[in-house]
């Protein structure tokens, strides 16, 4: 059974550089099958793609957000990673590593971790 | 920017049917968006209903179906149960590897 699940801290201070890594068990960081995404939800609100990246290390991002963000994969260690800078309150939100199968364009996140809330303020 | 929209808000009766709709604040949604479906609890990760417009996840009862209805994309569920009131949210394929979540319909069970 795959799983996903983020770690990271719970809060940073606003202007700084908000860093989660997402470590999957039961399946391949590796494996071309799949696209690794980031995706949040501010507390109350709706759900916000941020990006994915591949196992080859290409990533891809909302554009809202792509100034901002850097993703990146470890191979080694099963894990994938997201970071977002100059935050302010407003990325204030619990933030969803999820599984994407590369086979179709659809939207399809299979699998999902349980979600991590990362809080902006001083 | 084109936005993905969806009803704030729907109520069903036990039992009755309900259409749950994602459009687009400009222009149809089609086949060619891919739409999908996704059901969450309060606290609780989504879970994946529908992909590529009508192809239901594993495990997701045959109660839940998802079309195109006009210029919009569907997610209809039949003989609604009380464990269905969840927020639902549609998600479309906008290009060049881009994915974009509608606002969510908020599902009551009533």
């Amino acid at each position: 059974q795959v799983q996903l699940q983020e770690s990271g801290p719970g809060l940073v201070k606003p202007s700084e550089t908000l860093s989660l890594i997402c470590s999957v068990s039961g399946g391949s960081v590796s494996s071309g099958s799949y696209y690794w995404n980031w995706i949040r939800q501010p507390p109350g609100k709706g759900l916000e793609w941020i990006g994915y990246i591949y196992y080859s290390g290409s990533t891809n991002s909302n554009p809202s957000l792509k100034s901002r963000v850097t993703m990146s994969v470890d191979k080694s260690k099963n894990q994938f990673s997201l970071k977002l800078s100059s935050v302010t309150a407003a990325d204030t939100a619990v933030y969803y590593c999820a599984r994407k199968v590369s086979s179709t364009w659809s939207p399809n996140f299979d699998y999902w971790g349980q979600g991590t809330l990362v809080t902006v303020s001083s | 920017q084109t936005v993905v929209t969806q009803e704030p808000s729907f109520s069903v009766s036990p039992g009755g049917t309900v259409t749950l709709t994602c459009g687009l604040s400009s222009g149809s949604v089609s086949s060619n968006y891919y739409p999908s479906w996704y059901q969450q609890t309060p606290g609780q990760a989504p879970r994946t209903l529908i992909y590529s417009t009508n192809t239901r996840s594993s495990g997701v009862p045959d109660r839940f179906s998802g079309s195109i209805l006009g210029n919009k994309a569907a997610l209809t569920i039949t003989g609604t149960q009380a464990d269905d009131e969840s927020d639902y949210y549609c998600a479309l394929y906008m290009g060049n590897g881009i994915s974009v979540f509608g606002g969510g319909t908020k599902l009551t069970v009533l």
